[in-house]
């Protein structure tokens, strides 16, 4: 089935530990995204992709790192993470050009303790 | 970078009635804006999406308008029913170009939780 999946669902994090987010997507979408939900800020934007190869920073990029190796995968990492990552991420992709729809993951939802 | 307001952050009407949800961006050059859908512990998913060369969009029972000069836009839902209620997004965004390809970049405002009482 077509789509963008993300591993794992939910992890509970000791503070400092590093922690690499998994998503892939199988539609040979050129753009991926990810983002952040927080009750009361919506979704912000960590980092993104436009095309294999490379990457931009969002709004709130600190403390994350990400890599674009092919077109099917974008991992975020958290090198030492701290109780304020403590979020639902969404990693989302869309095909570029004027078709600008975004699809997302299920989401990973990380508690840093 | 854009900035996009939403209000209410939270709305509460009466199952057939109507609920009216609005954006503000700020940047002049975004052209594309999409409404997501979030339901509880789901991912959100696209529900209507205007362009900037376009005033109002309807799919059945939910419409967008836009407004590009005061740079606003809205959802409106009519004859709301309770599988309604969810938390909604908007969201804008500019197009960046990269190898020739233009790209854009969601830009999401706060979401507004909309509750549908039968």
């Amino acid at each position: 089935i077509a789509g963008i999946t993300q591993a794992p669902t939910s992890q509970i994090l000791a503070a400092g530990r590093r922690m690499t987010l998994r998503c892939t997507q199988d539609m040979r979408h050129n753009a991926m995204y990810w983002y952040r939900q927080d009750l009361g800020l919506g979704l912000r934007l960590i980092h993104y992709s436009n095309t294999a190869g490379t990457t931009g920073k969002g709004e709130v990029p600190d403390g994350y790192s990400v890599s674009r190796a092919n077109t099917d995968d974008f991992p975020l990492t958290l090198a030492s993470a701290v109780p304020s990552q403590t979020s639902v991420y969404f990693c989302a992709s869309s095909e570029g050009g004027m078709n600008t729809e975004a699809f997302f993951g299920q989401g990973t939802r990380l508690t840093v303790v | 970078g854009e900035n996009v307001e939403q209000h209410p952050s939270t709305l509460s009407v009466q199952e057939g009635d109507s609920a009216v949800i609005k954006c503000t961006y700020s940047d002049s050059a975004s052209n594309y804006f999409p409404w997501y859908k979030q339901e509880l512990g789901k991912r959100p998913q696209l529900i209507i999406d205007i362009r900037s060369n376009v005033g109002e969009k309807k799919d059945q029972r939910i419409a967008v308008t836009l407004n590009k000069t005061a740079k606003h836009f809205s959802l409106h839902i009519t004859e709301t029913q309770p599988e309604d209620s969810a938390v909604y997004f908007c969201a804008a965004s500019i197009q960046e170009y990269a190898g020739g390809t233009s790209y854009g970049k969601l830009t999401f405002g706060q979401g507004t939780i909309l509750t549908v009482h039968p």
